[in-house]
């Protein structure tokens, strides 16, 4: 079954880039669409993007700006970077896959999730 | 964006309650609602997708209904193992967006 790890700096400073792996293990990449998740106690979750194997994106308009979703099929990962982080980036980000089936689609699995602290 | 609304935001209940969660959508967004379960420290996990389907692998005391705007998941008799948050999402259109979450807690 799909497993996703994310990895990557838990302390990252103001004005600064945010940059995030995730490993997919017990499938390829190539076969699905993928998706960063972040949770903070003030806004919830929320969706930051999706992308397909084939690098198409989608972005949520409120990080549009910020946003780069990317994919290394050599190493099954996809990656995350969000530019010019505030304290209100803070949270803890996930990543999951995001299942497409006929026009329904849902995130599962997630993985355990990484926080990521902004703070100078 | 579509908001999604779910109620009570906490509910204190006893193992073996019968449990109900709704959620609104601001929009019509068919049936294009999951439900996922989240515990302290944990990833959120898919209980419900396309409103009624049940995950593989999720107890049969939950259940999904609903369409349009107005959703609910019930829990038939509540076990200990599942005092949680309840979170519905809708993925109708971007940005997909997730309810503020229903936290179970023990009476």
């Amino acid at each position: 079954q799909v497993q996703l790890q994310e990895s990557g700096p838990g302390l990252v400073k103001p004005s600064e880039t945010l940059s995030l792996t995730c490993t997919v293990s017990g499938g390829s990449i190539s076969s699905y669409y993928w998706s960063w998740i972040r949770q903070s106690p003030g806004k919830g979750l929320e969706w930051i993007g999706s992308m397909s194997y084939r690098g198409s994106t989608n972005y949520n308009p409120s990080l549009k700006s910020r946003v780069t979703m990317s994919e290394d099929t050599s190493k099954n990962q996809f990656s995350l970077k969000l530019t010019s982080v505030t304290a209100a980036d803070t949270a803890v980000y996930y990543c999951a896959r995001f299942h497409l089936f006929q026009t329904s689609k849902w995130f599962d699995p997630w993985g355990q999730g990484t926080l990521v602290t902004v703070s100078s | 964006d579509i908001q999604m609304t779910q109620s009570p935001s906490s509910l204190s209940v006893s193992v073996g309650d019968r449990v109900t969660i709704t959620c609104r959508a601001s929009q019509s967004i068919s049936s294009f609602l999951n439900w996922y379960q989240q515990k302290p420290g944990k990833a959120p996990t898919l209980l419900i997708y396309a409103a009624s389907n049940m995950q593989s692998g999720v107890p049969s005391r939950f259940s999904g209904s609903g369409s349009a705007t107005d959703f609910t998941l019930t829990i038939s008799s509540l076990q200990p193992e599942d005092f949680a948050t309840y979170y519905c999402q809708q993925s109708y259109s971007p940005p997909y967006t997730f309810g503020q979450g229903t936290k179970l807690e023990i009476k």
